[in-house]
């Protein structure tokens, strides 16, 4: 079965531009995330949705990061205007169930899209 | 900031020696998961424990929740090359907008010396 998928694996932008990051979630979970990975920070989740519905958007630093979930094979997270201390790894991630369910709510990452802004 | 408090940072190992990271969070967890992330990787879930004072093992990893299911462990017996990477503990948390969310720890990040 084909795991969580994401896209671009790798971008370089400047600071400025206009950055998308893409994400096919495991079909039939009904959760995704989006993480952001730094070695200050550690991962923090900036945002997920149950059934293409946001449900927490408290980690999102700031106005200039939103997040869609069109239909529930596909998310988008767009970073306009980049800055250069958005540089990071950025994980989509998807599960079957809540985090509190106790059964099968295991997370799986996609393998990361890994941001520049130079 | 961090909830969930994993120590040590960082260990560097002789191969063949053991290994244990601790994960400590302020509040009772309903359950607490294990995920290990090869360098260049992505975090790859490990194990879930959910009952109080569970220990479970998987070969030479060995997981445990605390009796008051606000403390977990994993010890790796006899480190290999293959076990380099970094190990993170998460719980679920109650964010400031008032849902549960997985709460990563900062990671223990080990080294194997060959």
């Amino acid at each position: 079965d084909a795991g969580v998928i994401q896209s671009p694996r790798h971008e370089v932008t400047e600071m400025g531009q206009e950055v998308t990051l893409r994400c096919k979630p495991i079909s039939g979970h009904d959760y995704l995330f989006w993480y952001r990975q730094t070695m200050m920070r550690g991962l923090e989740l900036l945002i997920y949705f149950n059934n293409n519905v946001p449900i927490d958007d408290s980690g999102m630093p700031e106005d200039r990061f939103s997040a869609k979930m069109p239909n529930a094979s596909f998310s988008t997270l767009k970073i306009q205007p980049s800055e250069p201390r958005d540089s990071a790894v950025y994980f989509c991630a998807s599960s079957l169930a809540s985090v509190t369910s106790g059964k099968r709510n295991t997370i799986y990452f996609g393998e990361g899209s890994w941001l520049t802004v130079v | 900031g961090q909830q969930v408090m994993q120590i040590p940072q960082y260990q560097h190992v002789q191969e063949g020696e053991d290994f244990t990271t601790y994960c400590n969070s302020s509040t009772t967890l309903s359950n607490i998961q294990w995920y290990k992330q090869r360098p260049g990787g992505h975090p790859v879930f490990l194990i879930q424990l959910v009952k109080s004072g569970e220990v479970k093992k998987q070969k030479r990893l060995t997981f445990q929740f605390g009796e008051a299911k606000k403390n977990s462990s994993l010890h790796i017996t006899a480190t290999q090359t293959t076990d380099v990477g970094t190990y993170f503990c998460a719980g679920p948390r109650k964010s400031g907008a008032g849902s549960y969310q997985l709460t990563f720890g900062k990671g223990t990040k080990l080294s194997v010396i060959p």
